[in-house]
């Protein structure tokens, strides 16, 4: 149990479009996704939290309009990066929490490999 | 949440226990301990939890002391397959809003060697 799947798990783009990640959680409802993001040698840096039905909250120095998340249902939350450039370039990896525990366990998504050229 | 200091790295024989510990002197009452493990170019995965009792299960055990600064996780055989980065992670009690967010620090790169 407790699986998250990220599609697609490697993307390559150019400069100035538009990516869209998925995360689903497989075999639970999950009412709150989080979004991290990695850069090569770093550790895990939260970028947003996601509440289904609910505007997501941003950390501190996080673009909201650059990276758009939407989380419609209890299974689903995708991440757009709209406009990627290079610097955009990195793992990105989704979490979600079994509403079901109550010790609010997060599982993780296997991450998705941007590159922007 | 409290923040938590690991070493950097380990090394560790493959069949042996891994012993990786982890100081959080400024653990609160409510506060848990969390470890979760990340292989390269993978999401990190869950291995346990514990508020003040030691905790096992089937991946490994986490042993808190009494004062509760400081935990230890033991992989009691370690394969060459747990080499990976270990997160030790102090969060508070779920209370609403953001409590379920977690914070990664550097963690402790574990090379089991053969």
């Amino acid at each position: 149990g407790a699986v998250v799947s990220q599609h697609p798990s490697r993307v390559i783009c150019k400069s100035g479009t538009s990516v869209k990640i998925e995360c689903r959680s497989l075999d639970f409802q999950a009412t709150t996704m989080f979004w991290y993001r990695q850069f090569p040698k770093k550790s895990l840096m939260l970028m947003a939290t996601s509440n289904e039905g609910s505007k997501a909250t941003y950390e501190q120095g996080v673009e909201k309009d650059k990276f758009l998340i939407n989380h419609a249902s209890l299974t689903l939350s995708t991440l757009t990066v709209t406009s990627a450039h290079p610097e955009d370039s990195s793992f990105y990896i989704c979490s979600a929490r079994d509403r079901g525990l109550a010790g609010g366990e997060q599982f993780f998504g296997p991450g998705t490999r941007l590159t922007v050229l | 949440d409290a923040k938590t200091t690991q070493p950097t790295s380990m090394d560790c024989a493959e069949g042996r226990a891994a012993n990786l510990p982890c100081n959080h002197s400024t653990i609160s009452g409510n506060e848990y301990v969390y470890w979760y493990r990340q292989i390269h170019s993978q999401g990190p995965q869950y291995i346990i939890h514990g508020l003040k009792n030691n905790e096992t299960n089937e991946m490994a055990s986490l042993i808190i002391t009494e004062d509760r600064k400081s935990s230890t996780l033991i992989l009691p055989h370690a394969t060459l397959r747990d080499t990976a980065v270990y997160y030790c992670i102090v969060r508070g009690a779920y209370s609403g809003g953001s409590n379920y967010k977690l914070t990664f620090g550097k963690g402790t790169l574990l090379t089991v060697n053969p």
